[in-house]
């Protein structure tokens, strides 16, 4: 089946670095997104892109839809402490049963003040 | 009140016994999901729902068994636990004609002793 690959697993960063995540698929998607887990709660959507070679853009952070349509990287910058949690980046292929996303294991950050 | 509700937040259970993890949503999405998050693995989907009719096997569905009583509430049950079933468990639901994505739940952390 797809598989969305991020790593590492985990990544440690000072306050006010800039952070960039990749997810790379050996299958294409349609939509990519990413998402962040804080402690204790569930996945939230930080941004969604829809077409190949999309640069979007949410305050701090930019995400990019790779022009394979395999790939997408999402930025951090000037990180701070409420940053930490854990990142995913997610797959869509299409509609109908196809609609269903693919996760990625997730990368989990670190802030350090 | 959260757009997407799961009851019980924390739950500790015995092998053997059967427990339900209730999941109900004031979004009006047809689509609904259970998902499994265990450290390192991400998040894996136990079984999803496309409408009331409609129930789905996810990757990991064997131990486990969904009820979907309308198209507000989608229950997870666990027959009979076992202590590998430990983990944080997550409902969510999607509508792709609103766009894409899902809404998670907060979660719910079973412990199966």
């Amino acid at each position: 089946g797809q598989q969305l690959n991020q790593s590492p697993q985990s990544m440690f960063i000072q306050e006010g670095e800039d952070v960039s995540m990749n997810c790379t698929s050996s299958s294409i998607f349609n939509t990519w997104l990413w998402y962040k887990q804080e402690p204790g709660e569930g996945p939230v959507l930080l941004i969604a892109l829809y077409k190949a070679g999309e640069l979007t853009s949410n305050g701090r952070l930019t995400a990019q839809f790779g022009i394979t349509r395999k790939d997408s990287f999402l930025n951090i910058s000037a990180s701070i402490p409420s940053d930490v949690g854990i990142y995913f980046c997610a797959g869509q292929l299409g509609y109908g049963a196809n609609s269903k996303l693919t996760f990625g294991k997730g990368i989990t950050l670190s802030v350090r003040p | 009140d959260a757009d997407v509700t799961q009851t019980p937040r924390n739950r500790i259970t015995k092998t053997g016994k059967r427990i339900m993890l209730e999941c109900s949503q004031t979004k009006g999405h047809d689509r609904m999901y259970w998902y499994r998050q265990d450290p390192g693995l991400g998040l894996q989907l136990i079984y999803y729902s496309f409408d009331v009719k409609d129930i789905n096997k996810g990757e990991i569905s064997d131990g486990y068994s969904v009820s979907r009583q309308a198209q507000a509430k989608f229950s997870l049950s666990l027959e009979s636990a076992i202590p590998n079933q430990t983990a944080l468990y997550f409902c969510a639901t999607s509508d792709p004609t609103r766009g894409y994505g899902y809404t998670f739940g907060s979660g719910t952390r079973l412990t199966v002793v």
